[in-house]
């Protein structure tokens, strides 16, 4: 089966520095994804990882290790429009061929 | 030049029923989907097709049928709609797997909302 666990909700403030963390628990694995999602929009992607460590790209980086199925995504500088769903997705290696499956979203609050 | 469009974004209708709901993607990808997103905000997918051939089919029942006509276009027709089908309904496409970093990436379209009163 397939298992991806994430916190439900989290706070933080303007400025400081959040990070979400992602468990999982699948049929092979062929990358793991973030994506955020703001209300009543499409999803958008954020990172990819398939190696170990750390990737960045500007306020944003996501971690991956495999050998313990953790991801975390790492958000600095918060800013009040980071608000939103962040969602863990990973990528099989079975029947599901392409497809993503994801977990259940953070919903990430920032306040001023 | 929307790369992933999908028709129409709310849909109010009754139960039982039939209703569809039309994606196109003009990024010249390989694979489409379909996702349902619940109340709850839980992504999850329904369909896949490859080159216009279907590879995921998960436990969605029958009454929901995908077809696709051409590799850029996936549409869901549902049947005897229920109160249960309400939700945001998410297209995607993405390239296929052969190389690529970024393989498998979703692109998504805007949803279809979903209301059955």
């Amino acid at each position: 089966g397939q298992n991806i666990d994430q916190p439900t909700e989290m706070t933080a403030t303007e400025g400081a520095i959040v990070q979400i963390n992602c468990t999982y628990q699948t049929s092979g694995f062929n990358g793991l994804f973030w994506y955020q999602q703001h209300a009543g929009e499409a999803p958008t992607f954020l990172s990819y990882n398939v190696l170990d460590g750390l990737e960045e790209k500007g306020r944003f980086s996501s971690f991956l290790s495999r050998s313990k199925g953790y991801s975390y995504l790492l958000l600095k500088e918060l800013q009040m429009k980071d608000s939103a769903s962040y969602l863990c997705a990973v990528r099989g290696i079975n029947q599901a061929g392409t497809a993503l499956i994801f977990g259940k979203g953070t919903t990430l609050s920032v306040s001023s | 030049d929307t790369a992933v469009s999908q028709t129409p974004k709310y849909l109010v209708t009754q139960m039982g029923n039939d209703k569809s709901i039309k994606c196109e993607q003009n990024l010249g990808h390989d694979t489409m989907y379909w996702y349902k997103q619940d109340s709850k905000k839980f992504l999850k997918i329904m369909f896949s097709y490859n080159n216009k051939e279907l590879i995921i089919n998960e436990t969605v029942p029958n009454r929901f049928s995908p077809k696709s006509p051409d590799k850029a276009h996936l549409n869901l027709h549902i049947n005897s709609l229920e109160l249960g089908d309400s939700a945001v309904y998410f297209c995607a496409s993405s390239p296929g797997l052969a190389g690529g970093r970024r393989t498998g990436e979703l692109f998504f379209g805007e949803g279809s909302r979903l209301t059955v009163l």
